[in-house]
């Protein structure tokens, strides 16, 4: 597709299990990024890959999450033993790499909820 | 926590009247971004301004920067009510490939 893809759109769990959130970025992106936005809050960072490495994961909350980008193009964020404030919108957005960060091109999110 | 801040949090004007939002951030950057987000939808990219850039415009957007200041503004003019939507101000750190930060994010009101 023309765009970045999330899929599920809305997950519904139940505390304590395990989610696989996955994001389609556009082709040919090196740059793929995780958000987790709550509402009224802007995007917080979770986690920016550069092609199949994560150049940066600081921004994950703890060991319970976990990113992975096998072959430099889909990616899937994974929660374990979910809580109920893990419920949020999660954004994934690409760019096409390179020196500096440019635009981002954003997937319409996953809206994650935890019960 | 968040390099942007957005004011006013929340901003409500009349169609064809202008709407001015303003971002302040802490540590230097490369450059700084502008997107817009409606209700349930992903972010949409309005404009970049680089940090040796003092203003620019993109149709109805105008975007200052004054990195003295370490602030930035986003004007639209002649607003319509499909503007209605989030603003949020992103800023690039600095460092080779790295993250934007986004700010807390203006609501803006738009109304007919």
């Amino acid at each position: 597709g023309a765009g970045v893809s999330q899929t599920p759109s809305n997950k519904v769990t139940e505390k304590g299990k395990y989610v696989e959130l996955r994001c389609d970025p556009i082709s040919g992106h090196t740059a793929l990024y995780w958000y987790r936005q709550s509402l009224g809050q802007g995007p917080e960072f979770l986690i920016y890959f550069q092609g199949t490495g994560a150049a940066d994961d600081s921004g994950l909350p703890n060991d319970r999450f976990f990113a992975v980008r096998p072959e430099g193009s889909v990616s899937t964020l994974k929660i374990q033993r979910t809580e109920r404030g893990d419920s949020a919108v999660y954004l994934c957005a690409s760019s096409p790499g390179g020196r500096n960060t440019g635009e981002l091109f954003f997937g319409e999110g996953s809206r994650l909820t935890v019960l | 926590s968040q390099q942007g801040e957005e004011d006013p949090q929340a901003l409500s004007i009349q169609e064809g009247e202008n709407a001015t939002m303003n971002c302040s951030y802490k540590t230097s950057i490369n450059n700084l971004q502008w997107y817009r987000q409606n209700s349930g939808r992903g972010l949409v990219h309005l404009i970049l301004i680089r940090s040796n850039e003092r203003e620019k415009h993109s149709g109805r957007l105008r975007v200052t920067l004054d990195t003295s200041k370490k602030s930035s503004s986003l004007l639209i003019t002649a607003s319509r009510a499909a503007d209605t939507a989030s603003y949020f101000c992103a800023t690039d750190k600095g460092s080779s490939g790295s993250r934007l930060t986004f700010g807390e994010g203006t609501q803006l009101t738009v109304n007919p």
